[in-house]
């Protein structure tokens, strides 16, 4: 079945820093890709999504680019602030499904520091 | 904005004691969701439903039943508390299910703690 693979937390950066989190998916066909955030004591919010190989999601100076032939929607971000502290969780809705078939990753938690 | 609101935050429960998880939304949504995340796993779907009076199972039923009286609540009923329960809980909803444009909006989420 379908299934979403994130690199384990915490990772830990300074302010400013370059982040990148891996995620990688094994899936038939073409999924739509998501990127989650939870901050502390807040609900997941959708960050990013991208429908299509090739796609670039971008929000917030996050960005990710749907990459089919390595199975993979890494998050990165140039340059990290504090208030980036949060659990990002990576997922993949299904060819021809709805959110009721979203499988997510395990979520992967950044501590940034001043 | 409330969005989807979860209640209780937090909660303890004994071994075979009952409770509702309650989840509303203001959004006019016809899809919910109810996902349960357990440490170190991603979130696992409990039940959805596609609109008032109609629900289903997702991956891990068990244990739960939902119901959908109005289009904006959709309460998680846990009738014998277990362990196995402990979880943190969250309610989503959507206005479609499908469509590229289409976005899930969760609420906080609920801690339960079975002992």
């Amino acid at each position: 079945g379908d299934s979403v693979t994130q690199m384990e937390g915490p990772v830990t950066l300074s302010e400013e820093a370059f982040l990148t989190i891996n995620c990688t998916y094994t899936a038939t066909g073409y999924p739509s890709l998501f990127w989650y955030v939870q901050y502390p004591g807040e609900g997941l919010q959708l960050l990013l999504k991208a429908t299509k190989a090739d796609d670039k999601g971008s929000n917030k100076g996050f960005e990710a680019t749907y990459r089919k032939e390595t199975t993979s929607f890494h998050l990165e971000k140039g340059s990290v602030q504090v208030s980036d502290s949060a659990v990002y969780f990576c997922a993949l809705r299904g060819m021809n499904t709805g959110f009721q078939k979203l499988v997510f990753g395990t979520g992967t938690r950044l501590l940034v520091s001043p | 904005n409330a969005g989807v609101t979860q209640t209780p935050k937090f909660r303890i429960l004994k071994i075979g004691q009952s409770m509702t998880l309650q989840c509303t939304q203001d959004m006019n949504h016809n899809y919910m969701y109810w996902y349960r995340q357990d440490p170190g796993m991603g979130l696992k779907l409990i039940y959805y439903s596609v609109g008032a009076g109609i629900t289903d199972k997702g991956e891990v039923p068990n244990g739960y039943n939902v119901s959908r009286s109005t289009t904006e609540d959709f309460p998680l009923r846990l009738e014998l508390a277990a362990p196995s329960q402990t979880s943190v809980y969250f309610c989503a909803s959507s206005y479609s299910t499908t469509g590229a444009n289409t976005e899930a909006f969760f609420g906080q989420g609920t801690r339960l703690t079975v002992v």
